[in-house]
């Protein structure tokens, strides 16, 4: 079975600092990954996704993930947090045969 | 161009009262999805179409959820009769092709309230 579990379901950082969500799924094939971003009453936005090609995928606002086999992961960054990067951020997983699963979604809050 | 369109944005009813929802996708997405999402947890998916023909309705409570997508184009999902645990916000998304990495555009979602 596929699942994704995102670590922190708050997340604060300082305007100007280094933003990390962590997110780490569980498949037994390789699976497709994606950072989906949430803003208030607003839908889902697609931030970036891997699709088994380079490992380092870089999306839309400045923010990038790293497909890591190794350590079932696929963290998302961003050198340095604005104040409209708050949000809800959900990671997801899908793999071949099998739906599409979300994780549980983490809320960055930006300090200035 | 415009992006998936969803009705009504907000709707309050009592348990054991039925209710609607109403996705228009982005032109030309052949692929149309609703997803359920309870507060504090991530969109779960409910039904998946392709065109018109039903995909995927594996987490669809078939007893009180049905969904449709006559003409392959704008779908509608209902639930009848409602109960206190189908508040959530009710996402609707639509994708170009049934790729598993083809990206999902979604709407802004109904918010549902059962009382």
């Amino acid at each position: 079975a596929q699942s994704v579990t995102q670590l922190g379901s708050h997340v604060s950082v300082s305007e100007g600092a280094l933003v990390l969500l962590r997110c780490n799924y569980s498949s037994s094939v390789p699976p497709y990954l994606f950072w989906y971003v949430q803003y208030p009453n607003q839908g889902l936005q697609l931030l970036l996704k891997y699709t088994s090609a380079a490992t380092l995928v870089k999306g839309i606002n400045g923010f990038e993930a790293e497909f890591k086999k190794s350590e079932t992961s696929f963290h998302l960054t961003k050198p340095s947090a604005h104040m409209s990067d708050a949000a809800e951020y959900f990671c997801a997983v899908s793999v071949p045969g099998n739906q599409f699963y979300f994780g549980t979604g983490t809320s960055l809050t930006v300090i200035p | 161009e415009a992006g998936v369109a969803q009705s009504p944005r907000y709707k309050i009813i009592e348990k054991r009262q039925s209710v609607a929802f109403w996705c228009n996708p982005i032109s030309g997405h052949a692929t149309l999805y609703w997803y359920q999402q309870i507060l504090g947890q991530g969109p779960k998916l409910l039904i998946q179409f392709q065109n018109n023909g039903v995909v995927d309705d594996s987490q669809l409570p078939k007893d009180r959820f049905s969904a449709e997508r006559l003409k392959g184009v704008d779908s509608t999902l209902k639930i009848q009769p409602a109960k206190l645990e189908d508040s959530a916000v009710y996402l609707c998304a639509s994708s170009l092709a049934q790729g598993l990495t083809d990206t999902q555009y979604f709407g802004p979602g109904t918010r549902l309230t059962v009382l």
